[in-house]
């Protein structure tokens, strides 16, 4: 079965903060990619990253860092000093195969207060 | 950029009403999908779409639901007889290739209330 688990509900930080948003994942699949969605107050869902099972190397992206560890399944996401504007509903996703089925956490809903 | 668009931003509709939420696609990519979120939970997926036909759907996705590419850039979900659960944001995405091969573009979203 294929599964993504977001234990983490809702998390509150205080601006400048550093904070990770964690992703449990389960699959059979050998090859697979990982996602992680952003979904602001409007709504919409933006595309942060995608890595795929062979790629274990941890990616930063100015204050954005992701850490995939096949070992534990996981694929943790840090924001470091966070902003007001980072505020939203963060999701982590799963893929395998070719028919374009993301699997998506529960997500978790992030409060940076001023 | 490129983006996916989607029509209408939100409908409201009775129970037992059709709807029909459209969705413009990415130019050059042939891989079409609709996904699903209920107020407060977890985005669902519910069908791709390739070379025009169903290439998976969930078990969500009943004899209720039904997409079609009527023609060469618009990606429509159907919903027949609508009832009060279907009320959700419905997202629209596209990829140029296979899911594995790139990533998948999600429009803004379609809120569908259902009184």
């Amino acid at each position: 079965a294929q599964k993504v688990t977001q234990a983490q509900t809702e998390i509150s930080v205080v601006e400048k903060e550093d904070v990770t948003l964690d992703c449990v994942y389960e699959t059979r699949d050998t090859t697979y990619y990982l996602f992680w969605y952003k979904q602001p107050p409007s709504g919409e869902l933006v595309f942060l990253i995608r890595r795929n099972s062979f790629d274990e190397q941890n990616e930063i992206s100015g204050r954005y860092s992701w850490n995939f560890q096949k070992s534990t399944s996981s694929f943790n996401f840090t924001i470091t000093a966070s902003q007001v504007v980072d505020s939203a509903v963060y999701f982590c996703a799963l893929l395998s195969g070719n028919t374009g089925k993301l699997i998506f956490g529960q997500g978790t809903t992030l409060q940076v207060k001023p | 950029e490129p983006e996916v668009t989607q029509t209408p931003s939100h409908q409201v509709t009775q129970m037992g009403q059709e709807v029909i939420l459209r969705c413009v696609p990415i130019s050059n990519h042939l891989y079409f999908y609709w996904y699903r979120q209920i107020l407060g939970q977890k985005v669902e997926f519910l069908v791709s779409f390739y070379n025009n036909e169903i290439s998976e759907k969930s078990e969500i996705f009943d004899d209720q639901f039904s997409v079609e590419r009527p023609d060469g850039s618009n990606f429509t979900l159907k919903i027949r007889s609508t009832k009060l659960e279907d009320s959700a944001m419905y997202f629209c995405a596209s990829s140029e290739g296979g899911s594995n091969t790139g990533e998948l573009f999600f429009g803004e979203g379609s809120r569908l209330t259902v009184l």
